[in-house]
């Protein structure tokens, strides 16, 4: 069975760092793309990043290049969203997800449940 | 970036109800086009791919159709936990990869 499970959410303030992991089990963890997606509150679901099965691609959203470093670690089976410069606006369920195909251009089959990161003074 | 634009925003049915959601791009995805299914608190579930191609266990009673710019996810006959917000993505042109807004199906 395949299992999805974040961590690392929390409150954090404006301008601050926070860093999300994703523990996976029940698939072939390096062979799969993986990407992080996130919801705002009450919100539709929007891409920040991708990275393909190897690790060596990683592709962002324009809202937060730059800020979001993305990355896994294959012997871990663990997928990282580390998170810099933090905005009230970056506020959202963010949930990892498995991608269908090595590369990063794929639909999402099996997603975590989510972690709530809250951007708040 | 490719824009996908879901109509209608809100669809009101009952239960055994055909539900006919529509997923318009900006510009062509080929077939590369998915649906996603959100209950309230949950994630969401992939139950099409490529444009028509069923997910892993979700019933036949889901379907997808299109290609080019235009999709349609029919639901033939509603059941009590089909009543969710549904969005489709684009995967043709990326990155971004990109969500539609969403139509939420509810009960009339």
């Amino acid at each position: 069975e395949v299992q999805l499970v974040e961590s690392g959410g929390g409150l954090v303030q404006p301008g601050g760092s926070l860093r999300l992991s994703c523990t996976a089990s029940g698939f072939s963890f390096s062979n799969y793309a993986m990407g992080w997606v996130r919801q705002a509150p009450g919100k539709g679901l929007e891409w920040v990043s991708g990275i393909g099965g190897s690790g060596a691609a990683t592709y962002y959203a324009d809202s937060v290049k730059g800020r979001f470093t993305m990355s896994r670690d294959n012997s871990k089976n663990t997928l990282y969203l580390q998170m810099s410069s933090l905005r009230a606006e970056d506020t959202a369920v963010y949930f990892c997800a498995k991608g269908s195909y090595f590369g990063s251009g794929t639909h999402f089959d099996y997603w975590g449940q989510g972690t709530l990161v809250t951007v708040s003074s | 970036e490719i824009v996908l634009t879901q109509s209608p925003a809100t669809l009101s049915l009952s239960p055994g109800d055909r539900a006919t959601l529509s997923c318009r791009a900006s510009q062509s995805v080929s077939t590369y086009l998915a649906w996603y299914q959100q209950k309230p608190g949950q994630s969401p579930r992939l139950l099409i791919y490529d444009a028509s191609h069923r997910a892993t266990g979700i019933p036949a009673r889901f379907s997808g159709s299109g290609s080019g710019t235009d999709f349609t996810l029919t639901i033939s006959s509603l059941e009590p936990e089909d009543f969710a917000v549904y969005y489709c993505q684009q995967r043709n042109n990326w990155p971004p990869l990109t969500f539609g807004g969403g139509t939420r199906v509810e009960i009339k």
